[in-house]
């Protein structure tokens, strides 16, 4: 079955300190791996992409495919990370076109 | 490009009444989706599209209706509101023409049924 899995509901790191968000993905096949951010009050945005290989506010996701996962790093959090964060993966699957969210993970850099 | 406007932004119904959310994106994109938030909690899909005239389930499909009669809009509508129904909706729209597969999504829509 076609799943994403973040395991974590929420995390709290000290503002300066490494932050991991874990995701997990099941599919057969090679899906489009995507972080998406929620900052308080606001829509979702996408954060960074698997085919683009891009650092985006200091933000990176490296793509195992032997470990099937796609977690979100950042060496040094800032306050302003505190968001709820989404895995995601697009893909065919049946003759159509999945996208698929985790469950998200509220991120909370404390002071 | 506006993207992906939602309307209303807050809307507070009575139990039993009826309502619908509008949706509505100008980047021409055929797939578009409703999910719904709850609280703390993650998103959930409700409905999704793959084109003008093709509406199938999410996974929280009950208690709601859509419709796609044009490539531009995708309401959802609410029938005999229920409690459970309070969380915030959000629309989503994506396209699979080449390049990456991106979800733009709109504003949301706050609801609270009492």
């Amino acid at each position: 079955a076609q799943r994403v899995t973040q395991p974590e509901k929420l995390l709290s790191v000290f503002k300066g300190a490494p932050v991991e968000l874990k995701c997990n993905y099941s599919y057969s096949g090679s899906p489009e791996l995507f972080w998406y951010v929620q900052y308080s009050r606001q829509r979702l945005q996408l954060l960074l992409r698997h085919i683009s290989r891009e650092s985006i506010k200091g933000f990176t996701a490296d793509l195992n495919k032997g470990e099937t996962s796609f977690h979100l790093k950042k060496p040094f959090a800032q306050e302003e990370d505190s968001a709820m964060y989404y895995c995601a993966l697009s893909g065919p699957t049946s003759g159509t076109y999945k996208y698929i969210f985790g469950t998200g993970t509220r991120l909370k850099v404390l002071a | 490009n506006a993207g992906v406007t939602q309307t209303p932004k807050f809307r507070i119904l009575k139990i039993g009444q009826s309502m619908t959310l509008q949706c509505t994106q100008d980047m021409n994109h055929n797939y578009m989706y409703w999910y719904r938030q709850d609280p703390g909690m993650g998103l959930k899909l409700i409905y999704y599209s793959v084109g003008a005239g093709i509406t199938d389930k999410g996974e929280v499909p009950n208690g709601y209706n859509v419709s796609r009669s044009t490539t531009e809009d995708f309401p959802l509508r609410l029938e005999l509101a229920a409690p459970s129904q309070t969380s915030v909706y959000f629309c989503a729209s994506n396209n699979l023409a080449g390049g990456s597969n991106e979800q733009f999504f709109g504003p949301g829509t706050r609801l609270t049924v009492l």
